[in-house]
Formats: C-alpha cells, structure tokens, sequence
C-alpha cells in the first residue's frame, strides 16, 4: 500500500513568489495534517484536517498561507507572497481519524523542502 | 502553553541502553507518542502510551506518568543505525497535536 505522497520534494523560489504544496494521504485516511519543520526542531502544526473540514488551523499564518481539502482526500497548501523565513521543510502527514482509537499514530510523507531567495 | 521539552542531544555507546526523556506542562489527560527521525527523511511512529506504565516493543521501551507530567523513551541494545533524532508527541483524536523539543542521539562505536 502506498504511503503518504507529497510533491514537489525540493522548491526553489524568490521572496514575494507563490509556492503550493500537495499532499495524499494514505487511502481510508480521514485525519490530514500540514507540519512546518525548521531544522533541528520539531514538526510544527500548521492546519489539521477531519476529512474537508479544517479543525484546528490556529497556527496558520492565514495572511500569508491558504489550505484546502476539498474533497476531503488530497490537500494543497499554498504560500503566497513567500518570505525568507518560509524556508523550511513541510510535512505531510495523516491518521484513521479522531474517532479512532488508534488516530494517535500518525503516518508522514517525505516532506517539500523549500528555500525562498 | 503546550510545551514539550527534551534534552537536546545524547551521546551513547553501541550496545548500551540510553533514556530520552520528555517533560510537558499542560494538565488533562493525554496520551504520548514518540517517533524516530533520521536526517534528512520523515519522522516514523515508534510508541504511544494511552495510560501510564510501560510499553515494551523489541528494543524500544516507552513510559508515561502522567500524574508528574512525564514521559520517556528507552531504548536497549542501541545499534549505529538507531542515531536519529527522537520527538515525543501529544495529542490526536479530539485532542490538540503538539510535538516536542527533538533529542539527536548519537550512538558512538
């Protein structure tokens, strides 16, 4: 079974350009969530998703950063206008789904490694 | 806040056993897991403590007290490959996910 899938795995871009990040979870997975990682850090959450409804996004820079789920499989994560100290690495990850006991395991892709210029 | 807090880097011997340890301040029941990640790759679920006690799997050991606020990861018989770096988690289900500080672990010959 295929894991998590993310793309692109490597981003280059200029300060103030667009950028977006995509991301499937794995199949029968309702949980999805979106993790900024600096390096030697630990993964930040960005947004969590329950299927197409954001449940926690209090961490979203929502000047700067959009997400969607619209059909509650696949999720795109978009920067725009980009800054320097976006440069970072996004994670991917996705569970069962809350009502699940075992929702606490959670399953990460590789991860978009960006540097914005 | 939130805040889970590790050492940051550990040093151990192949072969010996080394504890990370994990420390949070929010009160309420949570569950803890701990994932493995090596650099440059993806972080991989190891453990999770739904109560307090010791779980056991292979090499890996992991314990909650959730009465002092603590956890830790234990790992015996370290091997070369077993240098990652670790990160406790809270949260999941209906609960706010929240990781930790991270602790690289080196393991030295």
């Amino acid at each position: 079974e295929a894991g998590v899938v993310q793309s692109p795995r490597y981003k280059i871009i200029e300060k103030k350009q667009p950028v977006a990040f995509w991301c499937n979870p794995i199949s029968g997975h309702n949980t999805l969530y979106w993790y900024l990682q600096n390096l030697g850090q630990g993964p930040e959450l960005l947004i969590r998703y329950e299927n197409e409804e954001a449940v926690d996004d209090s961490q979203l820079p929502k000047d700067r950063f959009s997400a969607e789920r619209l059909k509650g499989v696949d999720s795109t994560l978009k920067i725009q206008p980009a800054e320097l100290g976006d440069s970072a690495v996004y994670l991917c990850a996705s569970s069962l789904g809350r009502w699940r006991e075992a929702d606490n395991e959670q399953f990460f892709g590789p991860g978009t490694r960006l540097t914005v210029l | 806040g939130q805040s889970l807090e590790q050492p940051s880097e550990v040093t151990a011997v192949e072969g010996a056993i080394v504890q990370i340890n994990c420390t949070y301040q929010t009160s309420g029941f949570y569950g803890l897991s701990w994932y493995q990640q090596h650099d440059g790759g993806a972080p991989t679920f190891l453990s999770y403590n739904a109560l307090d006690g010791l779980e056991e799997t292979g090499r890996f050991s992991s314990f909650l007290s959730r009465s002092d606020s603590y956890g830790y990861l234990l790992l015996q018989e370290l091997q070369m490959k077993d240098s990652a770096s670790y990160f406790c988690a809270r949260g999941g289900g209906y609960q706010k996910v929240t990781f930790g500080t991270g602790t690289k672990l080196q393991v030295i010959p």
